[in-house]
């Protein structure tokens, strides 16, 4: 059965550092692979997709993730955060009923 | 706009009461999801539905039921069998037959049971 794993519950980082969130996944197949975000009392918004092809995939608000097939991993980065970016981060597999991670929230402090 | 509208934002039973969750898509979407979130759980599948008048148990569907009787719609019941039914509750709908169709997600329901 397919699902994810995301290691860290909790990440602060400074306004203007990089950003990497880590996200582990086991699917029997070709992953089709997402990062979402939320904010709080909110639904989840959509910021990349990964199907195949290029393992590196470019999303909304500057973010990057890249497929590691060997190391079942596609992690989230983005180069500089904003304090807007703070929200909680879902990694998450599906193929016609998705699987979410149980979610990462991010801090930005100033 | 197209979206998915869940409805109310904030709703308040007593145990033991039967209570049903609205969502409405005006996306043209085949399928649609009913989610379970709870802090530090992420979210939880709890019913989908790739067509109308079909419909299967996700992870967690013990305690609740749903219907598909309109392509636009995809009611969830939450029973007086669920044992810990407060929680926030997330519908969302993607595009049927294609499996790496993302979802699309309403505001949620937060429900409380006393």
């Amino acid at each position: 059965a397919q699902s994810v794993t995301q290691p860290d519950i909790h990440i602060t980082v400074s306004e203007g550092a990089s950003l990497e969130l880590r996200c582990n996944y086991s699917y029997g197949a070709t992953p089709y692979l997402f990062w979402y975000v939320q904010s709080p009392g909110q639904g989840l918004q959509l910021l990349l997709k990964y199907f195949s092809g290029d393992t590196l995939v470019q999303g909304i608000k500057g973010f990057e993730a890249e497929f590691k097939r060997s190391q079942s991993s596609f992690n989230l980065r983005k180069p500089s955060v904003h304090w807007s970016d703070a929200a909680e981060y879902f990694c998450a597999v599906g193929a016609g009923d998705m699987r979410f991670g149980a979610g990462t929230r991010l801090t930005v402090k100033p | 706009d197209g979206g998915i509208t869940q409805s109310p934002k904030y709703l308040f039973r007593k145990e033991g009461q039967n209570v049903t969750l609205s969502c409405e898509q005006n996306l043209n979407h085949d399928a649609m999801y009913w989610y379970r979130q709870d802090p530090g759980q992420g979210l939880r599948l709890i019913y989908y539905s790739q067509i109308v008048n079909d419909f299967q148990k996700g992870d967690i569907a013990e305690g609740y039921s749903v219907s598909r009787e309109k392509k636009e719609s995809f009611p969830l019941t939450v029973t007086s069998a669920q044992k810990n039914p407060t929680a926030f509750y997330l519908c969302a709908s993607s595009m049927a037959g294609t499996d790496n169709s993302p979802l699309h997600f309403g505001n949620g329901t937060r429900l409380t049971v006393t």
